[in-house]
């Protein structure tokens, strides 16, 4: 049972170049985010998806786009990478409702570096 | 909207000692609370959680967690760290009628010294 699984793990970009982060889960979750982590602000939502085809935006959306065609995956697209949008990118897939399904699961991450 | 607050950035502590790391939140519902760890180049994993029932929330390594609704607060103790306790700590709320959306602190870098 492989989890979350992030790739690349590590990656550097030119300022201008675009790429996809991709994240793939085997749990069936319907939830499914990505995240930002900077050094003191702890972990910032930029977008997530309650199902396939359901995508919103989080707390931090602006240069960054998703799709969710599929339950298992949910890449990040970065469209013209910017020095600002440097960071530990992090995947995290649960289930939506209930109680007992509270626990999100986290990939490895992917370090950025935009230069 | 939630939103948490760790007090603490990074908490230095002698093995053996204990430790509490503190976490406030502000929330205009009921929220689940949640500590998450983060070791070194790795993802985050879930530590405790609260949902409902007993304030006092244990986990498996030693840790506890107690929920104070007057005080919104959900801070974690260990009554003696380890070395191995050297991480990243996150506390995190949502919102049970939203989905399982995580609102996260700052997080706290717990460095346990020999």
């Amino acid at each position: 049972n492989a989890g979350v699984t992030q790739t690349p793990k590590f990656q550097v970009l030119k300022t201008g170049q675009s790429m996809t982060l991709q994240c793939a889960q085997d749990m069936n979750h319907e939830y499914m985010s990505w995240y930002r982590q900077d050094p003191g602000m702890g972990l910032r939502l930029i977008h997530y998806s309650v199902g396939a085809g359901i995508t919103d935006q989080g707390e931090v959306p602006n240069g960054y786009n998703v799709s969710r065609s599929t339950t298992e995956d949910f890449p990040l697209r970065l469209l013209s990478a910017a020095p600002s949008q440097t960071s530990v990118y992090f995947c995290a897939s649960s289930y939506s409702w209930g109680m007992e399904n509270t626990e999100a699961f986290f990939g490895q991450g992917t370090r950025l570096t935009v230069v | 909207a939630q939103s948490v607050t760790q007090l603490d950035s990074q908490v230095p502590v002698f093995e053996e000692a204990p430790v509490e790391l503190r976490c406030n939140y502000s929330s205009s519902v009921s929220v689940y609370l949640f500590w998450y760890v983060q070791y070194p180049n790795q993802g985050l994993q879930l530590l405790l959680k609260y949902l409902s029932g007993s304030t006092l929330v244990e986990s498996i390594n030693g840790f506890e967690a107690e929920f104070n609704k007057s005080q919104t607060s959900f801070h974690l103790r260990k009554p003696s760290v380890h070395i191995s306790d050297t991480a990243e700590y996150f506390c995190a709320v949502s919102d049970p009628y939203a989905g399982n959306m995580l609102t996260f602190g700052g997080g706290t870098r717990l460095m346990v010294k020999p």
